[in-house]
């Protein structure tokens, strides 16, 4: 069945470094969420998006879906400590929604 | 607007021991969800519903029942709990399916 991977794992970064996640299908898709779960707490929804190629921007966050609808990506630009966390993407599959195991960043400060 | 609550927010319970954990949400949504979250595991659907009266299977129902007797609740439980059970479990809704869903804080359990 369909599922949804993310790389890496997990990311150290320095304080001010860059960091990028990569969520990818094996089937096109409709649409992707990303989410951000902070240490202790709960997911929350940060983006969706529908069309091929789009990307969008929310501050210092980057999101991408590729032109075949496969992948997508986040990037943030000089992390800082508040961008600790793990983070999500998450597509439908029929009439559910399969999260990706998620890809915890630290940042060292 | 409270969001999505979830009770309890911890527990504890014995192996073949009973619990129910309970779920509302304040925004009409149709449609919600149970998940667990084991360390590099993710979220993973256990069972959802499209509306009141309505449940689903999602990818690891078993061992787990679910009830929608009303639009604003999510009942889940477990009849005979079991240590590979212990795990931090979400709830969310949605207004409809692949749409923004929103979470509760999440109920940590551990089965001993």
């Amino acid at each position: 069945g369909q599922q949804v991977m993310q790389i890496p794992q997990y990311q150290h970064v320095q304080e001010g470094e860059d960091f990028t996640t990569y969520c990818n299908s094996s089937t096109t898709l409709s649409n992707i969420q990303w989410y951000k779960q902070r240490p202790g707490g709960h997911p929350v929804f940060l983006i969706q998006l529908v069309k091929s190629g789009e990307v969008k921007k929310q501050k210092r966050l980057t999101f991408q879906f590729g032109e075949a609808k496969k992948n997508s990506s986040l990037h943030i630009t000089a992390t800082q400590t508040t961008d600790v966390g793990t983070y999500f993407c998450a597509a439908p599959r029929y009439d559910k929604v399969i999260f990706g195991p998620g890809t915890s960043l630290s940042v060292i400060p | 607007n409270a969001g999505v609550t979830q009770t309890p927010k911890f527990r504890v319970l014995k192996t073949g021991q009973s619990m129910t954990l309970l779920c509302a949400q304040d925004m009409n949504h149709e449609y919600m969800y149970w998940y667990r979250q084991d360390p590099g595991m993710g979220l993973r659907l256990i069972h959802y519903s499209v509306g009141e009266g309505t449940t689903a299977k999602g990818e690891v129902p078993d061992g787990y029942n679910v009830s929608r007797l009303k639009k604003q609740n999510f009942l889940l439980g477990l009849e005979s709990a079991a240590p590979s059970q212990t795990s931090v479990y979400f709830c969310a809704s949605s207004y409809s399916m692949g749409s923004e869903q929103f979470f509760g804080p999440g109920t940590r359990l551990t089965v001993l």
